[in-house]
């Protein structure tokens, strides 16, 4: 499986806008980008996904790059309680065997 | 909404028990998965199922084993319980094919005394 790489922290103030990066430089031509994020003590919640496009719905955006080795997902307007680990992974898709790393902690400040 | 509901939110076992972890969806979903979370280490997969009666080896299947008889329900075994297997198991569940999601269930926390 192709690997990821992302900060392990990051912070930002509620309100602004959150970008998250992950570098994915191995990824194969037909593997998704997938976001994920895990609030305390919860399961991991699925965000967005794309493969060459970039993705918007009504929780983010995912930027990919041309050539496909990183992507950012973009919280447009950061609230507390997107106080998260989140999770870049890449796969072929959700029957793929997805590895999670440790992800990027976002702490959102008042 | 798909639930994917695990038996038990906190479990607290002995050293050497057989321990099950249930986890039912109501999705009608093609693949089922068990991962562990631990400090520093992120999700890791244990098993996988893509069918009824069919299982697959994760990443760390020492130690456990899997069931799944009916499309519904996975359930995940530890014949004999260590210390070592003190964790946070998730349940997870998607449809399959290209671009899908997975989702989670809520954990469940196994202490191993």
């Amino acid at each position: 499986d192709a690997k990821t790489t992302q900060p392990p922290s990051m912070d930002c103030a509620e309100g602004r806008a959150a970008n998250l990066p992950c570098n994915h430089s191995t990824i194969s031509g037909n593997e998704y980008v997938y976001w994920y994020r895990q609030i305390h003590s919860q399961g991991p919640q699925y965000i967005i996904h794309g493969l060459k496009n970039n993705e918007t719905n009504e929780m983010a955006s995912l930027i990919i790059t041309e050539d496909r080795k990183s992507s950012t997902l973009i919280l447009p307007h950061a609230t507390l309680r997107d106080t998260a680990v989140y999770y870049c992974i890449v796969g072929l898709g959700s029957g793929d065997k997805l590895t999670f790393g440790t992800g990027t902690r976002l702490a959102v400040r008042p | 909404d798909v639930k994917v509901t695990q038996s038990s939110r906190y479990l607290v076992k002995r050293t050497g028990e057989k321990v099950f972890l249930e986890c039912v969806q109501d999705m009608d979903h093609e693949n089922m998965f068990w991962y562990r979370q631990d400090p520093g280490l992120g999700l890791r997969l244990i098993y996988f199922s893509y069918d009824v009666k069919m299982k697959e080896k994760g990443d760390i299947p020492e130690g456990y084993s899997v069931s799944r008889e009916k499309k519904e329900r996975f359930s995940l075994i530890l014949e004999s319980a260590s210390t070592n297997q003190t964790s946070m198991y998730l349940c997870a569940t998607s449809r399959g094919g290209p671009g899908g999601e997975l989702f989670f269930g809520e954990g469940s926390r196994l202490t191993v005394l």
